[in-house]
């Protein structure tokens, strides 16, 4: 089953632009990860956010989280052609002693040169 | 470091058949988990492996099961193999269980036919 939900399905700007990912989820978590994924490969890990923090930043990126609306955006600036690819957030469930990371359907962005 | 690799990168199989996918973690990375991705239903948890035991298991049915080694390599497997279990197999490894930050490889593509 998925926690997080994606939003927008599909993204397509041009080299320069800024693009804005969301991502909603149902329960509680611990953590809010954004993965990156090229062509169907494997995922990178971009940036983690905790449930007490509300903003983070790490280079071009910037997440922040609203746990009383359940949500999370992912911002990219100056978007570049390399940072096409599907985008997912992951949330961080932590029950029985174990975490385990639940994954949302995804945003797939296109940058155009 | 090297990273998580997997293997084999594509294979076919026919319906009825059965496949043993491997994973060798990063160097000190003891957690090994494992999830499919397909265009239907997303990235899901299978499950995860810390000191050759199973700490956390997914919504799979029985056919699928994994196992991990004293060196930390895992493996998982698939029995009776149907046409839904087509997909992407991803291997992510951290150093402890349950942790976060989870570092993935590049997957193994499964067709079955």
């Amino acid at each position: 089953s998925q926690q997080g939900e994606e939003d927008p399905q599909a993204l397509s700007i041009q080299e320069g632009e800024n693009a804005t990912m969301n991502c909603s989820y149902k329960t509680s978590i611990n953590n809010l990860q954004w993965y990156r994924q090229n062509s169907g490969r494997g995922l990178v890990h971009l940036i983690l956010i905790r449930s007490n923090e509300r903003e983070k930043h790490s280079g071009r990126l910037r997440v922040t989280l609203d746990t009383s609306k359940k949500s999370s955006s992912l911002l990219i600036t100056a978007s570049r052609a390399a940072d096409t690819a599907s985008y997912f957030c992951a949330t961080g469930e932590f029950s029985g002693g174990y975490n385990k990371l639940i994954f949302g359907a995804g945003t797939r962005l296109a940058v155009h040169p | 470091k090297a990273g998580v690799t997997q293997t084999p990168r594509y294979l076919i199989k026919t319906r009825g058949q059965q496949v043993t996918l491997s994973c060798s973690p990063i160097s000190g990375h003891r957690s090994v988990s494992w999830y499919q991705q397909t265009p239907g239903q997303g990235l899901q948890f299978l499950f995860e492996y810390f000191s050759e035991t199973q700490r956390n298991k997914g919504n799979f049915p029985g056919r699928f099961s994994g196992r991990q080694f004293s060196n930390s390599r895992s493996e998982m497997n698939v029995s009776t193999l149907e046409l839904g279990d087509s997909a992407l197999y991803l291997c992510a490894s951290s150093q402890r269980p349950s942790q976060e930050t989870q570092y993935f490889g590049p997957g193994t593509r499964l067709l079955v036919l």
